[in-house]
């Protein structure tokens, strides 16, 4: 069964530095997401991707994040200068027809950011 | 902002009983509901959804029911089993500016007790 793939799985950085997170997204997929989970809180919406360009991002998805699909499988999230509070579970999402509004979002399993 | 609330952070129900998990929207742009099943150090599986067209989806010992005058919906798990001990959430999507975008519960933990 396809799934989505996501790497590392766990990524410890320093303060400052500049972190890229990277996700598989389900081959016949057409939009992709990023997700973060800050420990003990909900799962929020950071950033939602389609033909090549952001369709919408949060309030958390400030200058110091970009997205990019630098081939036609991978998808990443890159974190230009680290901070402690962007320690969390990032998960990657696809799906097929966002269009619709109904079409199911799949998840990778996630990738554990540490900043120390 | 709390969009989507699941009220019971913990759940604890006997193997074979039925669990019912809950969930309540405030935005009613949403038009689509789904629960998704989180074990520790994984993403979120999916496990069911509903359209706003309806009010009720069953898939196996799962079903789910939507309310939408109450905005309310649950989950519904019958017979329950020991491998259903996860922690739960409820998500709502809606098209913001052509993308779906999906806002979540904080999650209900389930525990099933052989």
């Amino acid at each position: 069964e396809p799934e989505v793939t996501q790497t590392p799985s766990h990524q410890v950085t320093q303060m400052g530095q500049e972190v890229i997170l990277r996700c598989v997204p389900i081959s016949n997929h057409l939009y992709f997401y990023w997700y973060r989970q800050i420990l003990g809180q909900k799962v929020e919406f950071l950033v939602s991707f389609y033909n090549n360009e952001i369709s919408e991002k949060s309030e958390i998805f400030d200058d110091q994040f970009s997205v990019e699909r630098p081939d036609g499988s991978n998808f990443t999230l890159k974190i230009r200068s680290t901070k402690l509070e962007d320690s969390a579970m990032y998960f990657c999402a696809s799906n097929q027809v966002a269009g619709l509004g109904t079409d199911t979002q799949y998840f990778g399993p996630g990738t554990r950011l540490t900043v120390l | 902002d709390q969009q989507v609330k699941q009220n019971s952070p913990s759940l604890s129900v006997q193997e074979g009983r039925i669990s019912i998990l809950n969930c309540d929207y405030t935005n009613s742009m949403f038009d689509y509901f789904l629960w998704y099943k989180k074990y520790p150090a994984e993403g979120p599986t999916f496990l069911i959804s509903i359209s706003s067209i309806k009010d009720k989806n069953e898939d196996g010992r799962f079903t789910v029911f939507l309310n939408k005058s109450a905005k309310h919906l649950s989950l519904h798990i019958v017979p329950s089993q020991p491998g259903d001990s996860a922690v739960y959430f409820c998500a709502a999507s809606a098209i913001f500016q052509g993308a779906q975008k999906l806002v979540f519960g904080q999650g209900t933990r389930l525990t099933i007790n052989p």
